[in-house]
């Protein structure tokens, strides 16, 4: 599986978009790339997935340049309810046996 | 989105004794489970992955006579915690995933926090 690389840690205000980028020089063509949000003792929860280009929901922003070498996640707008630690995940996830290996993460601290 | 449950949320054993997990997909049938384990401030170590039916594979390092795994049906897995010591004490994450129209995907339980006293 890919490696990823994220900022430990990061502060922003409420209001504010906040842009979390992941580099994955290593991807390969069969991967996706995948964003997971965890807050403490809580299991983690699916935020957003993307190959190519850019995909939006309801929540957040997935940007992937054409290389893939890198993705950024955009959060608009976050409120305290944000903070929590998001996770960059890379890998053929479309295939049955493929395990989800999580990486450090990024620590997202929302101040008022 | 689908709905995956631990039981139970939290345990505190002795030392010495056996606990297990029960992981459940509540909607959708979970072709393979994974496991994985958190201690404070770190990141989810997977442990093993299960596909039902067959015997679990484990990560390097971990040691399969402790943390027995059984996924006997889609829809559940358990880990069972062997002669737990205090080190045993995390949080436990299980995972399920399944395909929908083609498409693999994956969900996350809440967890359970294993305190060993």
């Amino acid at each position: 599986l890919a490696k990823t690389t994220q900022p430990i840690s990061m502060d922003s205000y409420e209001g504010q978009e906040v842009n979390i980028t992941c580099s994955h020089n290593n991807i390969a063509t069969n991967d996706y790339i995948t964003w997971y949000q965890q807050f403490p003792s809580q299991g983690p929860r699916f935020i957003i997935q993307g190959y190519k280009t850019k995909v939006t929901n309801e929540v957040a922003s997935l940007f992937i340049p054409a290389d893939r070498k890198s993705s950024t996640l955009s959060l608009p707008r976050v409120s305290l309810s944000d903070t929590a630690v998001y996770y960059c995940l890379v890998g053929d996830f479309h295939s049955g046996n493929t395990p989800l290996v999580f990486g450090k993460g990024t620590r997202l601290s929302v101040i008022a | 989105g689908a709905v995956v449950s631990q039981h139970p949320s939290w345990v505190i054993c002795k030392s010495g004794t056996s606990v297990k997990i029960e992981c459940r997909s509540l909607d959708f049938q979970a072709t393979t489970m994974f496991w994985y384990r958190q201690f404070p401030k770190q990141s989810l170590m997977l442990m093993a992955t299960s596909n039902e039916g067959s015997k679990a594979t484990y990560e390097q390092g971990v040691e399969k006579d402790k943390f027995l795994i059984n996924h006997a049906s889609l829809t559940l897995s358990t880990l069972t915690v062997t002669s737990a010591h205090p080190e045993d004490s995390s949080f436990y994450i299980c995972s399920a995933r399944g395909a929908t129209s083609g498409v693999y995907e994956q969900y996350f339980g809440p967890g359970t926090r294993l305190t060993v006293t």
